[in-house]
């Protein structure tokens, strides 16, 4: 069965450093990949996804992530970040062949300071 | 403005008495869901509908319902909730799961006592 893990659970960092959260997946067969941003007391929005293609995918707000097949990773960064990225990321996978649900990660939290 | 809109956004009620949070989207998705968001634990499905009338159990559906009469409305229904139901709960809608964005409600906040 697939799964998701996000390897922290907290990140905190300064403003204008750069940010890499990470996630890996398992899963046996093709996989379709996404990364969802909560900002406090919201619902998700989409960042980016991955469906084929480019392993390198760009979202909005200068995100962007790799997919690596070999690692079964879909690590998302960002180069320079400011105090309006601190937010909830979350990872999720939804597996090809299947209904499609999405199965998420517990989430990483990123703390931007100024 | 395209939208997932749920009600009520905070709810307080106690152990046993039966609730539904309403769920409706504008964008004339087939596929809708709930989740619940639960600290450290990320967000789990309870149930999810592939089109009007078609309905299936997510991930942690015990002690729910759902009932999807029309396209456009998914509520999540809750006969007798116990203080293990409190929590964050989310809607999402989409065109259809495995390729598509899922758009997400602003979350319904419930505590059972």
């Amino acid at each position: 069965a697939q799964s998701v893990t996000q390897l922290d659970s907290q990140v905190p960092v300064f403003e204008e450093a750069p940010v890499e959260l990470r996630c890996n997946y398992s899963s046996s067969v093709s996989v379709y990949l996404f990364w969802y941003v909560q900002y406090p007391n919201q619902g998700l929005q989409l960042l980016l996804k991955y469906l084929s293609g480019s392993t390198l995918v760009k979202g909005i707000n200068g995100f962007e992530a790799e997919f690596n097949k070999s690692q079964t990773s879909f690590h998302l960064r960002k180069p320079s970040v400011h105090i309006s990225d601190t937010a909830e990321y979350f990872c999720a996978v939804s597996e090809g062949g299947s209904q499609g649900n999405l199965i998420f990660g517990k989430g990483t939290k990123l703390s931007v300071k100024p | 403005e395209a939208q997932v809109t749920q009600n009520p956004r905070y709810l307080i009620t106690v152990t046993g008495k039966k609730l539904t949070v309403t769920c409706s989207q504008n964008m004339n998705h087939e596929y809708m869901s709930w989740y619940r968001q639960d600290p450290g634990l990320g967000l789990r499905q309870i149930y999810y509908s592939m089109n009007v009338e078609v309905t299936d159990k997510g991930d942690v559906p015990e002690g729910y319902k759902v009932s999807r009469k029309e396209k456009r409305n998914f509520p999540l229904i809750l006969e007798s909730p116990s203080p293990n139901q409190t929590s964050l709960y989310f809607c999402a809608s989409s065109r259809a799961p495995l390729f598509y964005e899922q758009y997400f409600g602003p979350g319904t906040r419930l505590t059972v006592t």
